[in-house]
């Protein structure tokens, strides 16, 4: 089956820091997603990204699509403690009919700490 | 607007028993996905409902089965309980017009398999 390796598995970082983890994968994608968990919640979205090249922020978040449509990179930028959580990334394959509604394939996650 | 619910949230079960687990999405929603999430294999894709029709699968054994209802509300049930089912099964609705990208996830059940 499809399979994301997302990197690196863990974080430790002091707050105020930048953070970067990323996606790649050996298919190619529609979409790249991304996510974030807090214990006892499900995965919330962050950023999705529609178009190779594609670089999108929200608040301190910015994520890029690649342009080889194989990869995806999260960067946070100032980090905070709230910013702990299980991060996510998913990408979308193509349906088989050709519409948008292919099935989510996600990456093991990246797990943050954040030391005040 | 209320967000995606999932019944029960916890849920102890046997080996060989069968359980089914509950999901209502959020108002207008008619697309329902189902995940199960394992610290050892992550997010993984169960399947996916539309208008009460299986739209996507995961590669999961025939055990895991689900339905949509006509009100969109799902369910999705496990036969024979194993060990491994042991997890926290997540349930996503999507708004009409789109597909998994733009999916609201709920709480999440806990199943733990004894």
């Amino acid at each position: 089956g499809q399979q994301l390796n997302q990197s690196p598995q863990s974080m430790f970082i002091q707050e105020g820091e930048d953070v970067s983890m990323n996606c790649t994968s050996s298919s190619i994608f529609n979409t790249w997603l991304w996510y974030k968990q807090d214990p006892g919640e499900g995965p919330v979205l962050l950023i999705a990204l529609y178009k190779a090249g594609e670089l999108t922020s929200n608040g301190r978040l910015t994520a890029q699509f690649g342009i080889t449509r194989k990869d995806s990179f999260l960067n946070i930028s100032a980090s905070i403690p709230s910013d702990v959580g299980i991060y996510f990334c998913a990408g979308q394959l193509p349906s088989a009919g050709g519409t948008s509604y292919g099935k989510l394939t996600f990456g093991q996650g990246t797990i943050l700490t954040v030391h005040p | 607007k209320a967000g995606v619910t999932q019944t029960p949230r916890y849920l102890i079960k046997t080996r060989g028993q069968q359980v089914t687990l509950s999901c209502s999405p959020i108002s207008g929603h008619r697309s329902v996905s189902w995940y199960q999430q394992t610290p050892g294999q992550g997010l993984q894709f169960l399947f996916e409902y539309f208008s009460e029709t299986q739209r996507n699968k995961g590669n999961f054994p025939g055990r895991f089965s689900g339905r949509q209802f006509s009100n969109s509300r799902s369910e999705m049930n496990v036969s024979t309980l194993e060990l491994g089912d042991s997890a926290l099964y997540l349930c996503a609705s999507s708004p009409i017009g789109t597909g998994q990208e733009t999916q609201y996830f709920g709480p999440g059940t806990r199943l733990l398999v004894l």
